[in-house]
């Protein structure tokens, strides 16, 4: 089936710009997180949906940064005012929720602020 | 909190040299675990798990052992092939609570020459 898909795969914007990445999660899936994977670093947390409950936001670097995630599937995470420092792949993943379960990792958005 | 500390890279091992890959982990009650891989290149897919205490994880000939006694989860090969050059992730999904929070270490990144 299919798995998780993320989109654009490059992204290269001006400093300042607003940008959206999108993810589409495995169709069933209720657990939804966004990570930021600097050159050469390990992942940052950035934020996670599961199901109805409210999201946890508690990885956001900044006020610019939000997402959501509409009718439990699709998620958009946007970065406003982008700044160099934003530079990096932001990977999605999602999973079945249940405890245990692993998750399933998107191919990945490379952003490149200029 | 929860987290997940592994040893450090990069690891550089000669091809059929026996690997070890540290990692404990600090959680309250009774966590999954888990080894990701992220080859050159592509993005995370799982490599192994184990829920419980004592459980091993098993897969590509690499493995696991769950040990709840000294809160480890310690990744072994007996045998690197060239193709095992990666980065391996381990992390934990943190249970007793509402969500199924995923948290990943900083990352091994592993290099096998000829």
């Amino acid at each position: 089936g299919a798995g998780v898909s993320q989109s654009p795969s490059n992204k290269v914007t001006e400093k300042g710009k607003d940008v959206e990445l999108r993810c589409d999660p495995i169709s069933g899936h209720t657990a939804l997180y966004w990570y930021r994977q600097s050159l050469g670093q390990g992942l940052e947390f950035l934020i996670y949906f599961q199901g109805n409950s409210a999201p946890d936001k508690s990885g956001l670097p900044s006020d610019r940064f939000s997402a959501e995630r509409t009718g439990g599937s699709v998620s958009t995470l946007t970065i406003q005012r982008t700044q160099q420092e934003d530079s990096a792949v932001y990977l999605c993943a999602s999973s079945p929720g249940t405890s245990g379960s692993e998750q399933y990792f998107g191919p990945g958005t490379r952003l490149t602020v200029t | 909190g929860d987290s997940v500390t592994q040893m450090e890279g990069p690891v550089t091992l000669s091809e059929e040299a026996f690997l070890t890959i540290n990692c404990t982990y600090t959680a309250t009650g009774y966590p999954s675990l888990f080894w990701y891989v992220q080859y050159p290149g592509e993005g995370l897919q799982l490599l192994l798990k184990a829920t419980k205490a004592d459980d091993k994880g098993s897969n590509k000939g690499f493995e696991a052992t769950y040990r709840k006694e000294t809160t480890s989860f310690h990744l072994e090969k007996g045998s690197v092939q060239v193709s095992d050059s990666a980065v391996y992730f381990c992390a934990l999904s943190a249970l007793g609570t509402s969500y199924d929070k995923v948290i990943f270490g900083p990352g091994t990144s592993l290099s096998v020459i000829p």
